[in-house]
């Protein structure tokens, strides 16, 4: 069973400062990762996805890396700002023929102006 | 192109009743997952529905069940509602297996 964890829970930074968020999964067997945003009581916005093929993606302000063999990935997010302010989730989708995706809890992230 | 909907936004219901949660995908779409987020949490996948068919289902009792519709809309119905059915919904669609999923606002659903 595929289990997804992100640490920290929450982090708080200044404005202006780079975020390193982290999500680690047990299973390397992934056919591809998502990264989400949530805002309070929203639905999930989807950030970058990464195919198992693929090391990293990139869109403006954000990259996200892919190491299946260790069973990470990494969200940067560069020169942080204010409206950054939310929840991020990680997603990972199994093998082809598993189509769920398995969810991390989260890290919740606070920029201060 | 609007995106994933959902309806309703919001519903409060009785413990024992039943509900109904309805979801329209993205256009070109034709694949329709649903998620159940407790606060706090990560979704948890409920089921998976393609060309009508419940493709995947999660771990979660058969008082949770679904049905798309020919123009690939899908309800989530929940019977006998207990208080740990109190969560958002989530409806999730994509244009195939080699996509990422695109997600709705949600329904925010609590039992009484």
């Amino acid at each position: 069973k595929q289990e997804v964890t992100q640490i920290p829970a929450a982090l708080s930074v200044p404005e202006g400062e780079n975020l390193v968020l982290n999500c680690s999964f047990t299973d390397s067997a992934i056919y591809n990762l998502q990264w989400f945003r949530q805002d309070p009581g929203k639905g999930l916005t989807s950030l970058l996805l990464i195919q198992s093929s693929q090391r990293e993606q990139t869109s403006g302000r954000l990259n996200a890396s892919l190491d299946k063999s260790s069973g990470r990935s990494t969200l940067y997010i560069a020169a942080s700002q204010p409206g950054d302010s939310a929840t991020y989730l990680c997603a990972v989708r199994n093998v082809s023929n598993d189509y769920k995706l398995s969810f991390g809890a989260g890290t919740t992230v606070t920029v201060r102006a | 192109d609007a995106g994933v909907t959902q309806s309703p936004t919001h519903l409060i219901k009785t413990r024992g009743q039943q509900v109904t949660l309805r979801c329209s995908p993205k256009s070109g779409h034709d694949t329709v997952s649903w998620y159940q987020q407790a606060l706090g949490q990560g979704p948890q996948f409920i089921f998976q529905y393609y060309e009508e068919e419940e493709r995947q289902r999660g771990n979660f009792p058969d008082r949770f069940s679904g049905h798309q519709f020919p123009n690939y809309s899908s309800e989530l119905n929940v019977n006998a509602l207990l208080l740990g059915d109190s969560a958002l919904y989530l409806c999730a669609s994509s244009p195939g297996p080699n996509y990422g999923y695109t997600f709705g606002s949600g329904t925010r659903l609590t039992v009484v």
